[in-house]
């Protein structure tokens, strides 16, 4: 069974805390990507990595950073939480980009105080 | 520019009844891909289908079914004797074909369906 697994399920962090998502997929997929999800706003792409070490930004990279030091493991970086970084995260996967089926983790539930 | 519009925010209708769900699309690319996913409140985006832009079939799958109408930029997802199951936010995205390997996928915002017993 494909999988990709995001660390935590729900995180609370304080304002200014360095905060890092985790995200695993065992496909071997060359491709990596993380989301947010807010109500009324769908899900906003905030980079993407189609191979390790290799990272672009997507359309909010602004506030984050991003690490691929192995194929299967892409980790979101929050250097310094704010309150508007509260959200649902979602790390996602393909083959070849996006053009093929993306498989996505649960999601990571972040709340900054 | 790609952009992905699906103007239902909340729809509610009671089980076993049929419903669609909208989806208008822009892109300039003449090969791109669409895509719809379900998000049930266990939160993680299950695939359901794509299409390929040369290929406007309708499809069909149990209770499932898309529309494509390339005519009028359209990628419409009915479920017929709709069941509670099916209560979950739904998302049309879009990719476009790029010579990199930077391409991405832009999503709609969401149709959040009800199913009510």
């Amino acid at each position: 069974d494909v999988k990709v697994t995001q660390s935590s399920r729900y995180l609370v962090k304080r304002t200014g805390e360095k905060v890092f998502l985790e995200c695993v997929q065992d496909m071997d997929h060359e491709n990596m990507f993380w989301y947010r999800q807010d109500p009324g706003l769908g899900l906003r792409l905030i980079y993407f990595s189609y191979d390790v070490k290799m990272k672009e930004k997507g359309d909010i990279p602004e506030g984050y950073s991003v690490s691929r030091e192995k194929k299967e493991r892409f980790s979101l970086i929050l250097e310094s939480a704010s309150t508007n970084q509260t959200s649902m995260y979602l790390c996602a996967s393909s083959l070849w980009g996006m053009n093929t089926e993306a498989f996505f983790g649960q999601g990571t539930r972040l709340t900054v105080v | 520019a790609q952009k992905v519009t699906q103007a239902q925010t909340e729809i509610s209708v009671v089980e076993k009844e049929d419903v669609t769900l909208d989806c208008v699309y822009e892109t300039r690319d003449t090969t791109y891909y669409l895509f719809w996913y379900k998000q049930p409140p266990s939160g993680e985006l299950v695939f359901l289908i794509r299409r390929n832009s040369f290929d406007e079939q309708n499809e069909i799958s149990g209770r499932y079914s898309w529309n494509f109408q390339k005519s009028t930029s359209s990628f419409n997802f009915t479920i017929t004797a709709s069941q509670v199951v099916d209560s979950a936010v739904y998302f049309c995205a879009l990719s476009e074909e790029l010579l990199n390997r930077d391409d991405k996928i832009i999503f709609g915002k969401g149709t959040r369906l009800h199913i009510l017993p």
